[in-house]
């Protein structure tokens, strides 16, 4: 069964520094994706970025990029230059190409940037 | 933004009565989930539909049930709601499944058991 794991309850960081929110995750799969979504405090969620299983490169999408290390089974999202609207609580979630219509989310990393 | 709205957005019910929340997309999308959010476990997967009238569980289902007789409308039923049933419900949608199809979340509903 697919597993993903953010071991950071909760995140503190400067304003304008950046941050690495941790996540790794478990699968047998080959195939598969990996995304990260934020929930700010008003509730919704909130698509950031995604990277495939067979990219080659890592994904970026403005401020926040992914550090995807495919042979420790991780996806860091890094956000630089943070600022206040970006605390959030950040979910890293997967889906398997041969279980496609169920996407696993882990427990969040509550990041809150200090001014 | 992805079309997508969801009601009620708060509910307060009793134990042992019935709940239904309503998922309502403009994007034609084929598919659409619901999800609960609970502390310590981020978002897990209730029921998904691949199609009108095609669902299929997924791994909280358990005192939940789905319809879905128009692409645009999805219907998640607590038949006898229970405490444990407080959550926050998502609703999302995807317009494939392939493994770069992000998920569209709605608003969310605030669903109290008492």
């Amino acid at each position: 069964a697919q597993k993903i794991t953010q071991t950071q309850p909760g995140m503190f960081v400067q304003e304008k520094e950046a941050v690495t929110l941790d996540c790794t995750y478990d699968t047998s799969d080959p195939s598969y994706g990996l995304f990260w979504y934020k929930q700010p405090s008003s509730g919704e969620m909130i698509f950031l970025i995604y990277q495939g299983s067979y990219d080659q490169q890592n994904a970026t999408e403005g401020r926040y990029s992914l550090n995807f290390q495919k042979a420790r089974k991780s996806a860091n999202l890094v956000i630089s230059a943070s600022q206040l609207g970006d605390s959030a609580m950040y979910f890293c979630a997967m889906r398997e190409a041969r279980n496609n219509n169920d996407m696993r989310f882990g427990a969040g990393t509550r990041l809150t940037v200090k001014p | 933004d992805a079309g997508i709205t969801q009601s009620p957005r708060h509910k307060v019910t009793e134990t042992g009565t019935p709940v239904t929340l309503r998922c309502h997309q403009t994007e034609n999308h084929r598919y659409m989930y619901w999800y609960r959010q609970d502390p310590g476990h981020g978002l897990r997967l209730i029921h998904y539909s691949y199609g009108v009238k095609d669902t299929d569980k997924g791994e909280v289902s358990d005192g939940y049930s789905v319809s879905r007789s128009k692409t645009e409308d999805f219907l998640l039923t607590l038949e006898s709601a229970t405490s444990s049933q407080t959550s926050v419900y998502f609703c999302a949608i995807s317009e494939g499944v392939l493994a770069g199809n992000e998920q569209f979340f709605g608003p969310g509903t605030r669903l109290t058991v008492l």
